[in-house]
């Protein structure tokens, strides 16, 4: 199984402010991860996939990169809606696996 | 508009099934694999299973082998998950997914609201 380490567990930032998420893989995945957004009670979005790829209608504040063990995912300035969890999950191997998860919360 | 509802969720006690359904709607169903995937209160997501487009093919995490069920019935439009001898640590919100197409089909481009489903005495 591919394990899906997320750093840093919670991201106190405020609006305007850059953030940097992290997710590491053991083993390696090559490009294919994705990245997802979750708010309170609602369901997960999808943001990029294979490592880099902007989704239908996310802003371009929203950027992957990475392959290997090694991926992140970059907003740029924070804007108050994307306050939230969020989620890097791998299609290289069954079962999909996904990471515990990094918060970011407004600081 | 893409939309995918769940239902059937509900309280059942351990040892007892339950079935969910995902009612799809606004796409062509039987071009896309789907999925169940699970959010127990408060934790993180974790994939369960998944169908292929023609239901020739299924794939499941080890917790729910040989427990849960996938299936479809691409004429109504329709994703099931049929869940026996349930525990306590299958209690979560159910969500129901679409798979991006190929070669991105094991990504969630879609989500349902999601069902809740509790185990417990």
């Amino acid at each position: 199984e591919i394990v899906l380490t997320q750093s840093p567990a919670t991201l106190s930032l405020s609006p305007g402010e850059g953030a940097t998420l992290s997710c590491r893989a053991s083993p390696p995945i090559s490009i294919y991860l994705a990245w997802y957004q979750q708010k309170p009670g609602q369901a997960p979005r999808l943001l990029i996939f294979d490592a880099s790829n902007r989704a239908t209608g996310i802003p371009a504040r929203f950027s992957g990169s990475g392959s290997g063990t090694d991926f992140t995912l970059t907003i740029s300035s924070l804007e108050p809606e994307d306050f939230a969890v969020y989620y890097c999950q791998q299609r290289h191997t069954w079962p999909l696996t996904f990471g515990p998860g990094t918060k970011v919360d407004i600081k | 508009e893409v939309q995918l509802v769940e239902s059937g969720g509900g309280l059942v006690q351990p040892g007892g099934s339950l079935r969910l359904s995902c009612a799809a709607s606004g796409f062509t169903f039987s071009r896309y694999w789907m999925h169940w995937v699970r959010q127990a209160p408060g934790k993180g997501l974790q994939w369960v299973a998944k169908i292929k487009v023609d239901g020739s093919e299924e794939e499941y995490v080890d917790s729910v082998k040989g427990r849960f069920t996938i299936s479809r019935d691409n004429s109504k439009n329709s994703l099931y998950l049929q869940m026996n001898s349930l525990r306590a640590e299958d209690t979560a919100v159910y969500y129901c997914a679409r798979g991006m197409l190929a070669p991105h089909d094991r990504f969630f481009e879609f989500w349902g609201q999601g069902t809740l489903v509790t185990v417990s005495s």
